[in-house]
C-alpha cells in the first residue's frame, strides 16, 4: 500500500476485555515495529519483526501483550484482560531491511480502557 | 540495551531565533540517529537522520551534529517559524544490524510570535 495502515483508529473497551489491533505495513517492507505512546509521553518500543526471524519481544510490558505477523505482512497486536494503564496510542511502523532509511509510522490506534 | 536521554523536555523560542535539542545515547554500537517531528494529533515523521560515519548533516534550516566519542547528538533549527511548533524525538539504533530504534522522551518546541 501507499502507507502504513492501522485499524481501528479508535477503540474503547471495558477493563478486562481482550483487544486486537491491526497493522498493514508498506508493501515490500520486511521490518515491522510496534510502539506505545501514552498521553504526553515518548515512544515506548514493544516488539519488532524482521522477515522470518524470531521477533524481538523485549519491550512487551507483560504477558498480557502478544503480537504476530502472518505471511511476513500484516501484524496483529493483542492485549488480553485490558487494564486502564493500557490506555495509549499504539503506533505501528515499517521499514525496508538493510537500508539507511528510518521508519514510516502509521497513524496509530487510540485505545481507551474504561 | 540502548538508552536515549533527551533535553530539554520543553523549549520556547521567539520566532526567527534558533532552537537546539540535545540527546545522549548509551550503546557505543549505535550507528544511526534519526530525528522525528510529531505535530499535535499526527504520526511521527522522519525529518532528518545521520549515520555514525558523518559528523554533521544539514537540510535547509535543520542540521544535526554527532559526537561519537561523547555519545551525544543535537538537532539545530535556525530561523524558526510557527510551523516548527511540535514535539521532536531523537532516536538511536544499530541500523543494518536490523535493530529497533530507541527513542528519547521528546522535546515540546513552542515558537512564540
Amino acid at each position: 500500500g501507499a502507507g502504513v495502515s492501522q485499524s481501528p483508529s479508535n477503540k474503547v473497551t471495558e477493563k478486562g476485555k481482550d483487544v486486537e489491533l491491526r497493522c498493514d505495513p508498506i508493501s515490500g517492507h520486511t521490518a515491522l515495529y510496534w510502539y506505545r505512546q501514552s498521553l504526553g509521553q515518548g515512544l515506548e518500543f514493544l516488539i519488532y519483526f524482521q522477515g522470518n526471524s524470531a521477533p524481538d519481544k523485549s519491550g512487551l510490558p507483560s504477558d498480557r501483550f502478544s503480537a504476530e505477523r502472518t505471511g511476513g505482512s500484516v501484524s496483529t497486536l493483542t492485549i488480553q484482560r485490558t487494564q486502564q494503564e493500557d490506555s495509549a496510542v499504539y503506533l505501528c511502523a515499517s521499514s525496508p531491511s538493510g537500508t539507511s532509511h528510518g521508519y514510516t509510522f502509521g497513524s496509530g490506534t487510540r485505545l481507551t480502557v474504561v | 540495551g540502548e538508552n536515549v536521554e533527551q533535553h530539554p523536555s520543553t523549549l520556547s523560542v521567539q520566532e526567527g531565533d534558533s532552537a537546539v535539542i540535545k540527546c545522549t545515547y548509551s550503546d557505543s554500537a549505535s550507528n544511526y540517529f534519526p530525528w522525528y517531528k510529531q505535530e499535535l494529533g499526527k504520526r511521527p515523521q522522519l525529518i532528518i537522520d545521520i549515520r555514525s560515519n558523518v559528523g554533521e548533516k544539514k537540510d535547509q534550516r535543520i542540521a544535526v551534529t554527532l559526537n561519537k566519542t561523547a555519545k551525544h547528538f543535537s538537532l539545530h533549527i535556525t530561523e524558526t517559524q510557527p510551523e516548527d511548533s511540535a514535539v521532536y524525538f531523537c532516536a538511536a539504533s544499530r541500523k543494518n544490524r536490523d535493530d529497533k530504534i530507541i527513542f528519547g522522551k521528546g522535546t515540546r518546541l513552542h515558537i512564540l510570535p
